[in-house]
Parts: structure tokens; C-alpha cells; sequence
């Protein structure tokens, strides 16, 4: 079946741009997280979404970041006034439920570069 | 912040060998997993092992878990060049009955022909 998906694959904006990147999570997946990497970094926790609702925002770095998922199903992270230190590499990832052994699977992520 | 450390951070060997990896964690968890990334994109999911469990096997895997010293150890046996990636360690040290994953900074495995 498919797996996570997520779009676009590669974004290039300018500084000060605002910048939207989409998941789409295996179908019937109730829980939904969205990672951040930076080169030769592993991933760090942004958001995570149970349902419709962010039930833990914690890891967004300020209020330019924002994440929504309005009928619990795709996912779309939004970045306003992107800044150069925004440039990694984001991944979603879904898993079935929201339970601690429950595995996650991560999509191919979005390159963003801020030039 | 990141949780772990794993060790080392590059490791370069002849497919046959056996690699081993180690990750060192910070805090009390609910368990541990080993993830597996290609080219820097998406990660692939390896083996999970509970913070009750002690060692654990699939396929060519093996994690141990030590909760007494908070390190876990991923070895690969019998190595191909195919296994050549980027590993990282993820725990869940999270008591909200989610699965928040904090990532290590990962091993750099390459396998040689």
C-alpha cells in the first residue's frame, strides 16, 4: 500500500518568503508528527497530531512555524518570514495509533533551502 | 535538544564483517528504536525493544538495551554493501502516552565491497 508522501520534495524559497509543505499520512492513521533534521543531525520533534487536534506543539522553534490538519488526514507545515536558518530537511511521519509501541512511518521528506 | 549519542559517529567496513553500533540516552524510557536512513530522506524503521527487554533479534539485527547504564547496542552481522546508511537511535521518554521520539545524532555506516 502507500506509504507516507510528502510534498514537494525539494523547496527553494528566499529569505523573509513564506513557505508551505505538505504530508500525507497512510490512510487511516490517527496520529501524525512532523520531524525536522538538520545536516548530520537526526531528526528533532516538532508538532504532533492526534486526529484533528495538536496535541503536543512543543518542538516548534518559534511563531513563525505552524502546523495544521483540519479534517485529520494531510497535514500542512507553515513557515512564515522563512529565515536561513530555517533551510533542513522536514519529515512526517504517521503511525495507526498514538500508542508508545506503535511504529512510525516516516515519509521522504521536503528539502527546504532558504537562500 | 537531542536525547542520545551514538558512537561511533562514522564506522567503514568489508561486507561480511559485523558492525556494531552503541547509543547512550539521557532520561528514564519507555522504550527504544533503531531507525535506518538512506541519502539523508526518510527513515525505515528497524527493531523496537521495550524498556523491560534486554536483547532482541531480527533477521540480521541484534539491540541489547541496558537501562541501568541508559545504552542500547545495534549490531549487524554478516554486512552488505546495501547496508551502508545512516542509523540512528530514537527513544520515548515521553509519560503522555504518545510516541514523542527523540533521535540521537546517528552513526554513519558504510560497507565495502
Amino acid at each position: 500500500g502507500a506509504g507516507v508522501s510528502q510534498t514537494p520534495s525539494n523547496k527553494v524559497t528566499e529569505k523573509g518568503k513564506y513557505v508551505e509543505l505538505r504530508c500525507d499520512p497512510i490512510s487511516g492513521h490517527t496520529a501524525l508528527y512532523w520531524y525536522r533534521q538538520s545536516l548530520g543531525q537526526g531528526p528533532e520533534f516538532l508538532i504532533y497530531f492526534q486526529g484533528t487536534g495538536a496535541a503536543d506543539d512543543s518542538g516548534l522553534p518559534n511563531d513563525r512555524f505552524f502546523a495544521v490538519r483540519p479534517e485529520g488526514s494531510v497535514s500542512t507545515l507553515k513557515i512564515q518570514r522563512t529565515e536561513r536558518g530555517d533551510s533542513a530537511v522536514y519529515l512526517c511521519a504517521s503511525s495507526l495509533t498514538s500508542g508508545n509501541t506503535d511504529t512510525q512511518y516516516f515519509g521522504p521528506g521536503t528539502r527546504l533551502t532558504v537562500l | 535538544s537531542q536525547q542520545g549519542e551514538e558512537d561511533p559517529q562514522a564506522l567503514s567496513i568489508q561486507e561480511g564483517e559485523n558492525a556494531t553500533m552503541n547509543c547512550s540516552y539521557k532520561t528514564s524510557i519507555n522504550n527504544l528504536q533503531w531507525y535506518r536512513q538512506n541519502s539523508g530522506r526518510g527513515l525505515v524503521h528497524l527493531i523496537l525493544i521495550r524498556s523491560n527487554e534486554r536483547e532482541k533479534h531480527s533477521g540480521r539485527l541484534r539491540v541489547t538495551l541496558d537501562t541501568s547504564k541508559k545504552s542500547s547496542s545495534l549490531l549487524i552481522t554478516a554486512s552488505r554493501a546495501a547496508d551502508t546508511a545512516s542509523y540512528f537511535c530514537a527513544t520515548d521518554p515521553n509519560s503522555g502516552g504518545y510516541n514523542k521520539l527523540i533521535f540521537g545524532a546517528g552513526t554513519r555506516l558504510a560497507v565495502h565491497p
